[in-house]
């Protein structure tokens, strides 16, 4: 099984700065997801990134806000810019299997608090 | 559209209780993948199951049992004798394809707060 290292795993942030989060796959993955967790709240998809092209991006999220990069097929980085209390979340990569017969795997999230 | 729906939003138990959790999914795929995920206050995802839509053979695994009925579209998930360590949020999650073949998105249910008292 693959494993996924995410960080910083919380940070406290002034707003109006930006954050930028990694996402690092022990093993070669076609596609890495972004999702938040806002507090009390279900997953939410942000965007599917994959290598070689521009981040695919779901209803109410936009680049400008959420830029995402895709360098090669184990590293993702998810930048949350000029950010406002709203964004205060848990954010968490996920990496897609390449075989019919593979979990979803999940990095440890990264708990975001902005102030 | 793929949706889950998880309609229990919060339940207790005593300890050494057994409790169901309901999932229920809606999807036009044949082929699609149903899973199991507990968030514990920590707030990482620990996987705890994955099904694929052929198999409806229903899984125990120690304490956990989960029930597969595709002509419900359910995929519940039972903890038998229920412990303190239990309590954590629960999510059902569904997932297609991507082109056929590769694992794609999860699309997750509201997820239900399991607390289990002593």
């Amino acid at each position: 099984s693959a494993v996924i290292s995410q960080k910083p795993s919380r940070d406290i942030c002034q707003r109006g700065t930006s954050l930028t989060i990694q996402c690092q796959v022990d093993s070669q993955v076609t596609m890495m997801f972004w999702y938040r967790q806002q507090p009390g709240q279900s997953l939410t998809l942000i965007a599917t990134a994959n290598q070689g092209s521009e981040a695919t991006y779901e209803s109410g999220f936009v680049i400008d806000k959420f830029p995402i990069s895709r360098p090669n097929l184990t590293f993702s980085t998810l930048t949350v810019s000029n950010m406002s209390p709203e964004d205060s979340s848990i954010y968490l990569c996920s990496a897609g299997g390449q075989s019919m017969n593979t979990e979803a795997f999940f990095g440890q999230g990264t708990r975001l608090t902005v102030v | 559209a793929q949706k889950v729906t998880q309609a229990q939003t919060e339940i207790s138990v005593v300890e050494k209780e057994d409790v169901t959790l309901d999932c229920v999914y809606e999807t036009r795929d044949t082929t699609y993948y149903l899973f199991w995920y507990k968030q514990p206050p920590s707030g990482e995802l620990v996987f705890l199951i994955r099904r694929n839509s052929f198999d409806e053979q229903n899984e125990i695994s120690g304490r956990y049992s989960w029930n597969f009925q595709k002509s419900t579209s359910s995929f519940n998930f039972t903890i038998t004798a229920s412990q303190v360590v239990d309590s954590a949020v629960y999510f059902c999650a569904l997932s297609d394809l991507d082109r056929g073949s590769t694992l794609g998105r999860l699309y997750f249910g509201r997820g239900t707060q399991l607390t289990v008292w002593p």
